[in-house]
């Protein structure tokens, strides 16, 4: 089975301090993305990566930038957080696009204070 | 109106129930359509595809009503471990890229 792995579950972090979120796959897959998951909001794309090096913007960038040095891992920078930022952040693989389906992490709650 | 809608629900229903959701889409031109399922304070999980003809695994049944722009998943025989958030995900293509889009989920309680 693929896994999926998001180096923390729950992060506090305050305002204005620049954040990276870790995510680690073990299946050799080329598409990586990042979500954020908010109620009522439902799952919105932030970034993703078909390759290494390579990131597109998915619905929601501003705020955030990405990372993909090495083809199994996926790094979401939150390069000045913010309150609105609050919220649980997903991170998933897949082997093609979303019609492949998509193996999601455990996801990491961030609060920012 | 949204890309993709879905009845928040809570759908209570007793063991045993049948119960059906649906999930409408705006975008005429899309064409992958999906059912994961994702239970409290857990990560989304692929449950199945949803093919034109509609398919069926197990006590889930899938189907795709492109006139009227839905899709729908039936669950038989409900068990207590179906409850769970049931979220529909809709794709279509423009311009080379894959537009996925996630509904916001549908609340299923089965109760003893």
């Amino acid at each position: 089975d693929v896994k999926v792995t998001q180096s923390s579950r729950y992060l506090v972090k305050r305002t204005g301090e620049k954040v990276f979120l870790e995510c680690v796959q073990d299946m050799d897959h080329e598409n990586m993305f990042w979500y954020r998951q908010d109620p009522g909001l439902g799952l919105r794309l932030i970034y993703f990566s078909y390759d290494v090096k390579m990131k597109e913007k998915g619905d929601i960038p501003e705020g955030y930038s990405v990372s993909r040095e090495k083809k199994e891992r996926f790094s979401l920078i939150l390069e000045s957080a913010s309150t609105n930022q609050t919220s649980m952040y997903l991170c998933a693989s897949s082997l093609g696009g979303g019609d492949y389906g998509y193996t999601f992490g455990s996801g990491t709650r961030l609060t920012v204070v | 109106r949204k890309e993709v809608e879905q009845d928040p629900g809570p759908f209570n229903v007793p063991e045993g129930a049948t119960v059906a959701f649906n999930c409408t889409y705006s975008n005429s031109a899309s064409q992958s359509f999906f059912w994961y399922r994702q239970d409290c304070r857990k990560e989304p999980k692929l449950l199945m595809s949803v093919y034109s003809s509609g398919n069926e695994d197990g006590r889930f049944t899938a189907q795709l009503n492109r006139a009227s722009q839905y899709i729908s998943l039936l669950i038989r025989d409900s068990k207590l471990s179906d409850s769970a958030t049931y979220l529909c995900v809709v794709i279509y293509y423009s311009g080379g890229y894959q537009k996925v889009t996630f509904g916001t989920g549908t609340k299923l309680q089965v109760i003893p």
